[in-house]
């Protein structure tokens, strides 16, 4: 079964850090691009950031640039958020999402894992 | 950035019912056009692709079409296991953008 499964998330300090993991199962994970899509309590779906299966390409959103940082380990078909500088308003859940091509459609999700950014 | 705004909010349907909700997008975006399901407490789940494409597995009552700014979706016959907030999304330009959501109720 194709599957994604986040960890790492938890209660951080403003001003914190936090490294999320997803790791990817059932799928060639090395050709895929892969994101991480967050949603805010009872808010709408914000997309934070993506990676081509390579790691020759990443973006972010402009909320988070400067502060996350994308990557991923091939070999253990592992996809990362690096988060520093934690504010307040990152407080999410974050999910991993599997590209269906190369900057198209989420085809797959993971459960999602909670962050919470409170003093 | 491309705004994505859908409407209505939120919606109340007996069982049987045509569902519509649309998208605007704030430019043109060809048909770089997603639809998504997010039922309480789970994560996303895609529909439709490229504005009308179902995704494999997806019942054939969910259904979407448009192209440019204005875009459809529709349930053409709202089932109990529909309850959810539907979601449009555009990959026309960074950064990837969703609309605001549309919470579907019986």
């Amino acid at each position: 079964e194709v599957r994604l499964l986040e960890s790492g998330g938890g209660l951080v300090r403003p001003g914190g850090s936090l490294r999320l993991s997803c790791a990817a199962s059932a799928f060639t994970f090395s050709t895929s691009a892969m994101h991480w899509v967050r949603q805010a309590p009872g808010k709408g779906l914000e997309w934070v950031s993506m990676i081509s299966g390579s790691s020759g390409s990443f973006y972010y959103a402009d909320s988070v640039q400067g502060r996350f940082t994308i990557s991923r380990d091939n070999a253990k078909s592992t996809l990362y958020l690096q988060m520093n500088s934690l504010r307040a308003e990152d407080t999410a859940v974050y999910y991993c999402a599997k590209d269906r091509d190369v900057l198209s459609a989420f085809d797959i999700w993971g459960q999602g894992t909670m962050v919470t950014v409170s003093s | 950035d491309i705004q994505m705004t859908q409407s209505p909010s939120s919606l109340s349907a007996s069982v049987g019912d045509r569902v519509t909700i649309t998208c605007q997008a704030s430019q043109g975006i060809i048909n770089y056009l997603n639809w998504y399901q997010q039922k309480p407490g789970k994560a996303p789940k895609l529909l439709i692709f490229d504005a009308s494409n179902l995704q494999t597995g997806v019942p054939s009552r969910f259904s979407g079409s448009g192209s440019g700014t204005d875009f459809t979706f529709t349930i053409s016959s709202l089932q109990p296991e529909d309850i959810a907030t539907y979601y449009c999304q555009q990959y026309d330009t960074l950064p990837l953008t969703f609309g605001g959501g549309t919470k579907v109720e019986i």
